[in-house]
């Protein structure tokens, strides 16, 4: 079975802090990696799409590790707003003409002053 | 910016009664997806359509789900006869060609009674 692991946390830290997300996935055939954020009963909101040589948002670094099917997230100098729940998602790796996402569970952050 | 956008919101229906919930995606964007979210539970994919027919389906859209896209706006999911365990929160979600990056719309809550 094709999965997506993540510790569900919750990760409790104060503003300021730095703070990594890792997750592993199964299918090594995935392709497309990416870290999307969620909050509380809204839906999935892109954060970032994931490359081999690793990238760069603002606050948000993403690596990958295709030999270790691994992935990670870092965020830096965090805010309350970065309070949310991380979903660390692979695609299906089925053929081009489709795309299905696989998610995992996601990693709770809750930021606090 | 450009979103997906869902009707209804939310929507609460008997046992073995037939709904519809509507899907406008990103203009420009030629994949669409559903995704379906119980509450507490993943992110799970049903099915992907692209060029007019199904490119992907999982094992939950089963023959009580279609999919159809009745123009050229709107892109919509059946569920024939109602059950308990389809009450969730349903994401359409679209992608262009380039990438799949998918982006999601606000979901539509179905409670089931």
């Amino acid at each position: 079975r094709k999965e997506v692991e993540q510790d569900p946390g919750p990760f409790n830290v104060p503003e300021g802090a730095t703070v990594a997300f890792n997750c592993t996935y199964s299918n090594s055939a995935s392709q497309s990696f990416f870290w999307y954020r969620q909050d509380c009963r809204k839906e999935p909101k892109l954060l970032m799409s994931v490359y081999s040589s690793g990238n760069e948002d603002g606050r948000f670094t993403a690596q990958l590790n295709r030999a270790s099917q691994y992935i990670s997230l870092l965020i830096r100098d965090s805010k309350l707003s970065d309070s949310a729940t991380y979903l660390c998602v692979v695609n299906g790796g089925y053929n081009n003409a489709g795309n299905m996402l696989t998610f995992g569970g996601g990693t709770r952050l809750m930021v606090k002053p | 910016e450009p979103e997906v956008t869902q009707t209804p919101s939310h929507q609460v229906t008997q046992m073995g009664q037939e709904v519809i919930l509507r899907c406008v995606p990103i203009s420009n964007h030629l994949y669409f997806y559903w995704y379906r979210q119980i509450l507490g539970q993943k992110v799970e994919f049903l099915v992907s359509f692209y060029n007019n027919e199904i490119s992907e389906k999982s094992e939950i859209f089963d023959d009580q789900f279609s999919v159809e896209r009745p123009d050229g706006s709107n892109f919509t999911l059946k569920i024939r006869s109602t059950k308990l365990e389809d009450s969730a929160m349903y994401f359409c979600a679209s992608s262009t060609p380039l990438h799949n990056e998918q982006f999601f719309g606000p979901g539509t809550r179905l409670t089931v009674l």
